[in-house]
């Protein structure tokens, strides 16, 4: 089954520090993989994805995430944290029989001044 | 902001009774979908529907349905509500494939007392 592990659940950055989110992915083939935020009282936004055209995806607020196959990770990145970053981060997967998402438990990211 | 609209944005019942969540999708998307977000469960996918037609159950409870109209609007019913009930109700639509990205709606937010 196509799932993914989001290793930290909780991570405390200070504003102007390099962020980095976790996540790691089970599957047979290919997978299309997401990161998603979802800031608090909010709906879920599209970050960026990976659907196999480039293993370096640029996203939106300068996130980026690169896909590395041999270590079946797609981790998530930004230089420089802003305060506006505080949020939660899904990393999610489509099976490739499928069209649903399948969610990770989430990364609280908090951002300190 | 998606384009993806949820109404209504709260809801409070009691246990035992029906609610109806609506949904309408971003325009020209042919597909919506259903997830529920717990705090012990996590972002779980319900059900998707693509131009009218159901395409894929997760895991919905029996007392949970859904439709999707002509108007390609979609509605989500649950009866029978017990306390364990009780989440954030998020559409999503997107325009049809596998890999299109899915655009989320604000969630609608259900106590059951």
């Amino acid at each position: 089954a196509q799932s993914v592990t989001q290793l930290d659940s909780h991570v405390s950055v200070s504003e102007g520090t390099p962020v980095l989110l976790r996540c790691n992915y089970s599957s047979s083939y290919s997978p299309s993989l997401f990161w998603y935020v979802q800031h608090p009282n909010k709906g879920l936004q599209l970050l960026l994805k990976y659907t196999s055209a480039a293993t370096l995806v640029k996203g939106i607020n300068g996130f980026e995430a690169e896909f590395k196959k041999s270590e079946t990770s797609f981790h998530l990145t930004k230089p420089s944290a802003h305060m506006s970053d505080a949020a939660e981060y899904f990393c999610v997967v489509i099976p490739p029989s499928g069209y649903a998402l399948n969610f990770g438990k989430g990364t609280s990211l908090l951002v300190t001044p | 902001d998606s384009g993806v609209t949820q109404t209504p944005k709260h809801l409070i019942t009691a246990t035992g009774q029906r609610v109806t969540l609506r949904c309408s999708p971003r325009s020209g998307d042919l597909s919506v979908y259903w997830y529920q977000q717990s705090l012990d469960q996590g972002l779980q996918f319900l059900i998707q529907y693509y131009n009218g037609e159901e395409r894929a159950k997760g895991n919905i409870l029996e007392r949970f349905s859904a439709q999707q109209f002509p108007d390609l609007h979609s509605e989500l019913n649950l009866s029978s509500l017990e306390l364990g009930d009780s989440a954030l109700y998020f559409c999503a639509s997107s325009a049809s494939g596998r890999e299109d990205t899915q655009y989320f709606g604000p969630g609608t937010r259900l106590t059951v007392l």
